[in-house]
């Protein structure tokens, strides 16, 4: 099966710029995450969707970063505007629902200047 | 999911030795334990899992331990080989969908 895909793989902006993630996950997997893991770190959750609907977005700092993911399919993450500290790896994850095991893309480095 | 304590955060061994990582957890709701392994530049990957319901599961080189009473499991790597150098982490699943990883063990094996 083909894995969860993400776009960029690499982004450098300067502070207050925005900017956009992409993910599209395994076919038919119904929860979809979005982490970021900053340099050192483990993994933080940032929001989690189950189909379109949101399950958890309560790490999610709200004034700047959104989510979506229409029809249950494909994700987009966006930051508006970036600051210094959301320098990070992002990390899509896809799964078949709750408890089962997750499945990484790549992730996007996002640099901020 | 909640909170999730992980430890070491770094271990050195040579190769051919054991290496085991623990974590404890305090979600009782808590029901599913995977461990995942992250290499340089790539997204983490599941490398064995286990349910509540079970104690131990092992599939060839790497086992899990669960202890549900004291809230914590842990992960066996035997016979280590200098790819398994790379960081590993445990994630909590528990109650309310929270999913919470590890700190991670940053593991080397010397050759």
């Amino acid at each position: 099966e083909a894995g969860v895909a993400q776009s960029p793989r690499y982004k450098i902006i300067e502070k207050r710029q925005s900017v956009a993630f992409w993910c599209n996950p395994i076919s038919g997997h119904a929860t979809l995450y979005w982490y970021q893991q900053i340099l050192g770190q483990g993994p933080k959750l940032l929001i989690q969707f189950q189909n379109n609907g949101v399950v958890d977005d309560s790490q999610l700092p709200k004034d700047r970063f959104s989510a979506e993911r229409l029809k249950g399919v494909d994700s987009t993450l966006k930051i508006q505007p970036a600051k210094l500290e959301d320098s990070a790896v992002y990390l899509c994850a896809s799964a078949q629902t709750y408890n089962s095991p997750l499945h990484f893309g790549n992730g996007t480095r996002l640099t901020v200047t | 999911g909640e909170n999730v304590e992980q430890h070491p955060s770094t271990l050195s061994v040579q190769e051919g030795d054991s290496a085991v990582i623990k974590c404890t957890y305090s979600d009782s709701a808590s029901n599913y334990f995977p461990w995942y392994k992250q290499e340089l530049g790539k997204g983490p990957q599941l490398i064995i899992d286990i349910r509540s319901n079970v104690g131990e599961k092992k599939d060839q080189r790497i086992a899990v331990t669960l202890n549900k009473t004291a809230k914590h499991f842990s992960l066996h790597i035997t016979e280590t080989q200098p790819e398994d150098s790379a960081v590993y982490f445990c994630v909590n699943s528990g109650g309310y969908q929270k999913v919470t990883f590890g700190i991670g063990t940053k593991l080397q094996v010397i050759p």
